[in-house]
This record gives structure tokens, C-alpha cells and sequence, in this order.
């Protein structure tokens, strides 16, 4: 069946590093791609997402590119800073719905 | 601003008791979700559903129950609570259609059964 594969956390970072968290899925077909983040005490958001293959999203320094090859996309970010500390989900849709798959969710901690 | 609310944040019950989990949207959403979020399983999909009066079973829905009389309202039901749905439970709600439509979150129940 479909599912997810996520970078297992948690990641410790100084400010100012270059951050990559690891997501690869299986899927039927070309689903949509989403990485939502989880800010401490609440929900999660979206923090960005691409719906085809070559795309690629990106949103608060945050970029992700959908390799149809190698059935990836993965995050990064050039310079993290100490508010980016978060966890971070890499979620396919599946289905003709297109409800979403959760990875397990990868902390990240940033350090001044 | 868009908006889903879930009626308590944090909420302890007794083993066997029942419990109702509320979450409401401002958005004329179709589609409403429920999620249980534990440490080192991530987000499992208990139930979701496309419209009203209309539920499908997600992932683990074993102990679970759900209700949607009014487009903007998905209760999620234990029936007779167990030490282990203690978890953080999260609703989620999207637009119909598209499947890159997004789902907006509200911010967490954490339940604790005794």
C-alpha cells in the first residue's frame, strides 16, 4: 500500500546551518506532495507543497523539488533560524480523494 | 482568517466513560478529518468524512465512532474509553475538489483516559 518514509528526528542545529530533512514514498500514480509543520502547542500548517512532478514549492526559505525518479521530496533550507524550531511532516496523497499519508514527523531544534 | 476549533484542549476521562470530541469549521468545508497524533507514529487517520451525514472509516477506526449532522461540525465519539486513546487527537477540514487542496488543522485535543 501507499506510505511514507521520513528522516527520524530529532535534528539539533546551530542557527545559520543548512537543514535537509529526507522523504521518500510509495503512491499509485503522481500524488500531490505536502511538508505541513507543527510549531509548538499547536496544529499543523502547511508550509508548502507541489502538485506535479519537476515542481517544486517552497515558502519561508523552505524549498522541496518532486523527483518523479526517485519518488522524493525533500526539504531545505539554507539558513535555519531559532523560530523554524518545529516538527516537520512529509505527507503524499493517496488515493483518487487524495487524503494524505503522514510521515512520522522529524523535531527540529535550532540552537542560537 | 480561516478557522477550525476543537471544543477543549485538554480533557481527562475515566476508563469506560463516553467521550465527544467537537470540531467546527468556518470555512463551508466538505471534506472534515480525524486524527490521532502519538510520539513516534506520527498522524494516523481515524475517520474522515466527504459531506454531511456522510463517514468513511480511515486507518484505525476500531473504538471510534464519528457524527456529521451540520456541514461545519464532525464529532469524534469513544464509546467506552480505554486507557490506551490516550493521545492527542487533531481535526483537520478541506474544500472538495482538487486534491492539492490543502487541510487546515485545529489546534489539538490531548486526551488522557485514567
Amino acid at each position: 500500500g501507499d506510505s511514507v518514509t521520513q528522516m527520524e528526528g530529532p535534528v539539533t542545529l546551530s542557527e545559520e546551518a543548512f537543514l535537509t530533512i529526507n522523504c521518500t514514498y510509495t503512491a499509485t500514480g503522481y500524488p500531490s506532495l505536502f511538508w505541513y509543520v507543527q510549531y509548538p502547542g499547536e496544529g499543523l500548517q502547511l508550509l508548502l507543497k507541489a502538485t506535479k512532478a519537476d515542481d517544486k514549492g517552497s515558502n519561508k526559505g523552505f524549498e522541496a523539488t518532486y523527483r518523479k525518479e526517485t519518488t522524493s521530496f525533500h526539504l531545505e533550507k539554507g539558513s535555519v533560524q531559532v523560530s523554524d524550531s518545529a516538527v516537520y511532516f512529509c505527507a503524499p496523497g493517496r488515493g483518487s480523494q487524495g487524503n494524505l499519508i503522514f510521515g512520522k514527523g522529524t523535531k527540529l531544534s535550532v540552537k542560537p | 482568517d480561516v478557522k477550525v476549533t476543537q471544543s477543549s484542549r485538554y480533557l481527562v476521562k475515566r476508563t469506560g466513560e463516553k467521550v465527544f470530541l467537537e470540531c467546527v469549521q468556518d470555512m463551508d468545508h466538505e471534506n472534515m478529518f480525524w486524527y490521532r497524533q502519538d510520539p513516534g507514529l506520527g498522524l494516523r487517520l481515524i475517520y474522515f468524512s466527504y459531506d454531511v451525514k456522510m463517514k468513511e472509516k480511515g486507518d484505525i477506526p476500531e473504538g471510534y465512532s464519528v457524527s456529521r449532522e451540520k456541514k461545519e461540525r464532525f464529532s469524534l465519539i469513544l464509546e467506552s474509553a480505554s486507557t490506551n486513546q490516550t493521545s492527542m487527537y487533531l481535526c483537520a477540514s478541506r474544500r472538495q475538489g482538487a486534491t492539492y487542496y490543502e487541510q487546515y488543522f485545529g489546534p489539538g485535543t490531548r486526551l488522557t483516559v485514567t
